[in-house]
């Protein structure tokens, strides 16, 4: 069973740049969630996708925009990027919307830094 | 929304110890409340989770306690190791529907040999 990946694992971009970060889900996994966690903070949620659908948004300007592909990876974009957007991104990935095990399997992360 | 506060914000305990670790929510329909431990530059693990139809759960040295009422959960860590030493995040989440999870801002625990 492989577990999520993702990538790159760090990279840095200045302000008013694109960026792109991408996410393999555990085998088996149809639902992808991604948080944003700034340093010394918890994970704050930014959105999920579902069966390549958005399902459920977290308090994120529109600048942030996901895609979810038929093999349920999934893709971040940030827009315009701003200093603050410096963060570990986390991907987490579960089987289903509705469960019986709530359990999130996160990645590794990757560590945007903007200058 | 939900809102989940964590303290203490920093905890260092010696060896052998017990720790413990609170948060409280503020949404009283979340039902699921999972702990997870994030190692230095690795990724969130879940250690132990509870459900709003249990008061205490335990697995070998944690253990996991919820007040429905007051709205509050812990997390109890005894004869605390060195490897115990890492960022603790409580969550709350409203199971079965698909919602977010919301997590505290995480307590950074410290095991001192």
């Amino acid at each position: 069973e492989t577990g999520v990946t993702q990538s790159p694992t760090h990279l840095i971009k200045t302000r008013g740049q694109q960026v792109t970060l991408r996410c393999s889900s555990q085998s088996g996994h149809n639902t992808v969630s991604w948080y944003q966690q700034a340093l010394g903070q918890g994970p704050q949620f930014i959105f999920q996708y579902y069966r390549e659908e958005e399902n459920g948004r977290g308090n994120f300007p529109p600048r942030f925009s996901g895609l979810q592909f038929p093999n349920y990876s999934s893709e971040l974009n940030v827009n315009a990027l701003e200093l603050d957007d410096s963060a570990l991104y986390l991907c987490a990935s579960r089987w289903g919307l509705a469960g019986t095990s709530g359990e999130l399997f996160f990645g590794e992360g990757s560590r945007l830094t903007v200058l | 929304g939900e809102n989940v506060e964590q303290h203490p914000s920093t905890l260092s305990v010696q060896e052998g110890d017990s720790a413990v670790i609170k948060c409280t929510y503020s949404d009283s329909a979340s039902n699921y409340f999972p702990w997870y431990k994030q190692e230095l530059g690795k990724r969130p693990q879940l250690i132990i989770d509870i459900r709003s139809n249990v008061g205490e759960k335990k697995d070998q040295r944690i253990a996991v306690t919820l007040n429905k009422t007051a709205k509050h959960f812990s997390l109890h860590i005894t004869e605390t190791q060195p490897e115990d030493s890492a960022v603790y995040f409580c969550a709350a989440n409203l199971l079965n529907t698909g919602n977010q999870f919301y997590f505290g801002t995480g307590t950074s625990l410290t095991v001192i040999p």
